[in-house]
């Protein structure tokens, strides 16, 4: 099992709620990252931090925001959700590889959030 | 898709018989990684293989990797129903990011 944990696991909420999806690792993993996906698809990475106050978006842009104020947390928030952000979102976490590699990520388990 | 095919995307098989999964990828790479993903949980790793390894055993798990074709595969042996899930491989680039592909989706029928 994973130490990574997120939550909410579920989430309805109507347009126009701010929302924050929570993050934690007790790995002490440098790098995390937030994937969005959709039932049945691929996964699109949205924002990843390689440490404390290192943020970088990925290669889907998003609406949502990223901080990193502690090694061991990374809230995603939306300050103004709407249906368009229905999706699942997975966290994850990865020990620094040699000359910047990525190895294995760990993942949570996902907040699924709908947006009505 | 950001990285490449998979395929297929979706297979279905009797319990005891072999899966393969192939996997393309369309820039050079530093690894492949190989992941699973039961229904509405997270991705957990299966296996790493290097650019510079051609292939790797874990358990009943064999992957290729030949980076003339920038392809992959999975091989499953002496599938159970519990191996059902999707698969997804992912390209791992000096950049440190992860890209993954579109994943399959296997069922193993008991």
């Amino acid at each position: 099992e994973a130490d990574i944990y997120q939550t909410p696991r579920y989430l309805v909420i109507g347009t126009g709620k701010k929302i924050t999806l929570e993050c934690s690792q007790t790995m002490g993993h440098d790098k995390m990252y937030w994937y969005q996906q959709d039932p049945g698809m691929e996964l699109h990475l949205i924002h990843y931090s390689y440490g404390v106050n290192s943020t970088e978006k990925g290669d889907l842009s998003s609406e949502s925001t990223v901080s990193r104020i502690r090694t061991e947390h990374f809230p995603l928030t939306l300050e103004s959700a709407r249906p368009s952000h229905t999706s699942q979102y997975l966290c994850a976490s990865s020990e620094n590889g040699r000359g910047g590699k990525t190895g294995e990520l760990f993942f949570g388990e996902g907040s699924r959030l709908t947006v009505l | 898709s950001q990285q490449g095919e998979e395929d297929p995307q979706a297979l279905s098989i009797q319990e005891g018989e072999n899966a393969t999964m192939n996997c393309s990828y369309k820039t050079s790479i530093n690894n492949l990684q190989w992941y699973r993903q039961n229904s509405g949980r997270g991705l957990v790793h299966l296996i790493l293989i290097r650019s510079n390894e051609r292939e790797k055993h874990s358990g009943r798990l064999r992957v290729t990797l030949d980076t003339s074709k920038k392809s992959s595969s999975l091989l499953i042996t002496a599938s159970r129903a519990a191996d059902t899930a999707s698969y997804f491989c992912a390209t791992g680039r000096n950049t440190g990011k992860l890209i993954f592909g579109q994943g399959t989706t296997l069922q193993v029928k008991p």
